[in-house]
């Protein structure tokens, strides 16, 4: 098994591109949720999903799309790239337990996207 | 909504102590979650608990459901154990995860 992989591991944009952060997992997960993960701040869930076709914001969701066709992919696209978008991008999955709560959540290795 | 505090911030120690880093949180949970994460590296998890103690080699993560208290202990620190520690918890019918802040641990040789 892979596990989580991300693409790219580094990205330098300049302000007002666009681009997609690639996100896949090969454990059948249902849940598959993209974090961002900023200076002296925890873990910011960004856009979040509990299977094909279901979506949903987190805390920080303004400038990022999500979109979820396969259990395998979930892609996060900036639409207009600015500074405040500079940070480190995790990607994670999770399966369910019996309860309907998550068991412990498998990271991607991170995307650092750096926006001039 | 819940927060999950942990304690210290920050932490140094020198090789071969023992070391305690707390998490609290404010609403009954699911489960409690604790990640490690290494400089510049990617993020792990360590262990999952719901109720008493678990261990894993020189870990030793323990959780009190009355108390909405989890602690994480490493015996016989090593500068390889240098790294940020998250508690992160879980809870029933499918709600996201909460993250803690992280403890910055650092181990001297």
């Amino acid at each position: 098994n892979a596990g989580v992989t991300q693409t790219p591991k580094f990205q330098v944009l300049k302000t007002g591109q666009s681009m997609t952060l690639q996100c896949a997992q090969d454990m059948n997960h249902e849940y598959m949720s993209w974090y961002r993960q900023d200076p002296g701040m925890g873990l910011r869930l960004i856009h979040y999903s509990v299977g094909a076709g279901i979506t949903d914001q987190g805390e920080v969701p303004n400038g990022y799309n999500v979109s979820r066709s396969t259990t395998e992919d979930f892609p996060l696209r900036l639409l207009s790239a600015a500074p405040s978008q500079t940070s480190v991008y995790f990607c994670a999955s999770s399966s369910r337990t019996s309860g309907l709560s998550y068991n412990e959540q498998f990271f991607g290795p991170g995307t650092r996207l750096t926006v001039l | 909504k819940n927060e999950v505090e942990q304690s210290p911030q920050n932490l140094t120690a020198q090789e071969g102590e023992f070391i305690t880093i707390n998490c609290s949180y404010s609403v009954g949970i699911s489960a409690l979650h604790w990640l490690q994460q290494h400089p510049g590296g990617g993020i792990v998890s360590l262990f999952m608990l719901s109720s008493g103690k678990k261990k894993h080699g020189r870990l030793i993560a323990t959780i009190n459901i009355q108390e909405k208290h989890s602690s994480l202990h490493i015996t016989a620190s090593h500068p390889r154990d240098s790294a940020v520690y998250i508690c992160a918890v879980s809870y029933s019918y499918g709600q996201n995860f909460v993250f803690g802040p992280g403890t910055r641990l650092s181990v001297l040789p």
